[in-house]
């Protein structure tokens, strides 16, 4: 079964600039989240998709960040425009789901984003 | 949104050690913890969901234990070897109806060899 992939794998960018991330997550997985990790903290969740609807972007920056799902499946991420403090590890997750479930979330290798 | 705290933060130990790490979490509305293992430019990868107090579950070396009335999760790996070195997350939710995982900021280990 092949796993959650992520693209970029690394991004240097000037504060300012936009940089968009994409994800596609394990095949049949309904649900998908963004997180972001600063170097010393633990993942925070930014959004979270439910097929192509969103549960939770309460912790998303809406001013510079957005997100979309397209047709439930891939996912994109973007922020325009960067600031230092957005210099991160940007892990997508997937997960089947569901009412009652454990929520197993398999993660992407992430995209480490440097900002300048 | 939960507190999760990890403990030791980093630690360095010598190939054969045996060593353990401390996740806690509040005890309210538990419904599961996840652990995981992150080694570097890799995707964190799961190593169990533990759900009942008392629970203890074991995965080669690893093994992980639970106690949800007093809010705290034990990660045991013995004989370290250099390849066990990552940084080990582990991530609480609460309540049947939320998906939200809440992570600690993880135990970075190093193993000496």
């Amino acid at each position: 079964e092949a796993g959650v992939a992520q693209s970029p794998r690394y991004k240097i960018i000037e504060k300012r600039q936009s940089v968009a991330f994409w994800c596609n997550p394990i095949s049949g997985h309904a649900t998908l989240y963004w997180y972001q990790q600063i170097l010393g903290q633990g993942p925070k969740l930014l959004i979270q998709f439910q097929n192509n609807g969103v549960v939770d972007d309460s912790q998303l920056p809406k001013d510079r960040f957005s997100a979309e799902r397209l047709k439930g499946v891939d996912s994109t991420l973007k922020i325009q425009p960067a600031k230092l403090e957005d210099s991160a590890v940007y892990l997508c997750a997937s997960s089947l789901g569901g009412a009652g479930s454990y929520n197993e979330q398999f993660f992407g290798p992430g995209t480490r984003l440097t900002v300048l | 949104i939960l507190n999760v705290e990890q403990s030791p933060q980093s630690l360095h130990v010598q190939e054969g050690d045996s060593t353990n790490f401390t996740c806690s979490f509040p005890s309210s509305n538990f419904y599961a913890l996840h652990w995981y293992r992150w080694e570097t430019a890799k995707s964190p990868e799961a190593l169990f969901v533990m759900t009942l107090n008392g629970d203890e579950k074991k995965k080669g070396r690893i093994s992980a234990t639970l106690n949800t009335k007093e809010g705290y999760s034990y990660l045991y790996i013995k004989g370290s070897q250099p390849e066990d070195s990552a940084t080990y997350l582990c991530a609480s939710h609460s309540g049947a109806g939320s998906y939200q995982l809440t992570f600690g900021k993880g135990t970075k280990l190093s193993v000496i060899p």
